[in-house]
């Protein structure tokens, strides 16, 4: 149980153009939903909080007008990057729970790699 | 300000010997402590946690301890296995919020 799916798992696109990524609770509802971001050999870094029916909780340092987080159900997260550039080439992962995470594991979708060129 | 550490980037051990992964802390609201396991281009993998209330937690080969008072948790693999090769997260959390360690690359040699 509890399994996240993430899609697309990698992506080409020109720098000045936008990228979807979605990211589902296939056996569970999840009212809150986290985006990730890991650069290599390094952690993963907390984007933003997508809570559903209601605006994004973005992480100090994080544009939210680059990074557009829509949450419309209780299984469907989407993070839009926005007039992407080279930099933010990156490997983006999204997470859920089923109780919110509260003193319960995260389960990560397979992650979705983004080449800016 | 690093909330969750992680001292050693890497880790060799032989196939079925012990695999020690050990993780520090500062914040002292963290009640909730996890240990993931990531391989190349995937997501990380739930592998155990373990809650405040308790100092051990054992699920297989794998086994958590908590030391609340040193605020450090390791993570004990036994036998390890050239499968477990793979970064190793760490991860705090008081209530919703998740704070990942960098990480440690264990390399099981067969």
């Amino acid at each position: 149980g509890a399994v996240v799916s993430q899609h697309p798992s990698w992506v080409i696109c020109k720098s000045g153009t936008s990228v979807k990524i979605e990211c589902r609770s296939l056996d569970f509802q999840a009212t809150t939903m986290f985006w990730y971001r890991q650069f290599p050999k390094q952690s993963l870094m907390l984007m933003a909080t997508s809570n559903e029916g209601s605006k994004a909780t973005y992480e100090q340092g994080v544009e939210k007008d680059k990074f557009l987080i829509n949450h419309a159900s209780l299984t469907l997260s989407t993070l839009t990057v926005t007039s992407a550039h080279p930099e933010d080439s990156s490997f983006y992962i999204c997470s859920a729970s089923p109780s919110g995470g509260a003193n319960s594991p995260l389960h990560f979708g397979n992650g979705t790699r983004l080449t800016v060129t | 300000d690093q909330q969750v550490k992680q001292n050693s980037p890497s880790l060799s051990v032989q196939e079925g010997r012990i695999s020690i992964l050990n993780c520090d802390y500062t914040n002292s609201m963290f009640d909730y402590f996890l240990w993931y396991k990531k391989y190349p281009a995937e997501g990380p993998t739930f592998l155990i946690s373990i809650s405040s209330i308790k100092d051990k937690n054992e699920d297989g080969r794998f086994t958590v301890f908590l030391n609340k008072s040193a605020k450090h948790l390791s993570l004990h693999i036994v036998p390890s296995q050239p499968g477990d090769s793979a970064v190793y997260f760490c991860a705090a959390s008081g209530g919703q919020n998740f704070v990942f360690g960098p990480g440690t690359r264990l390399s099981v040699l067969p």
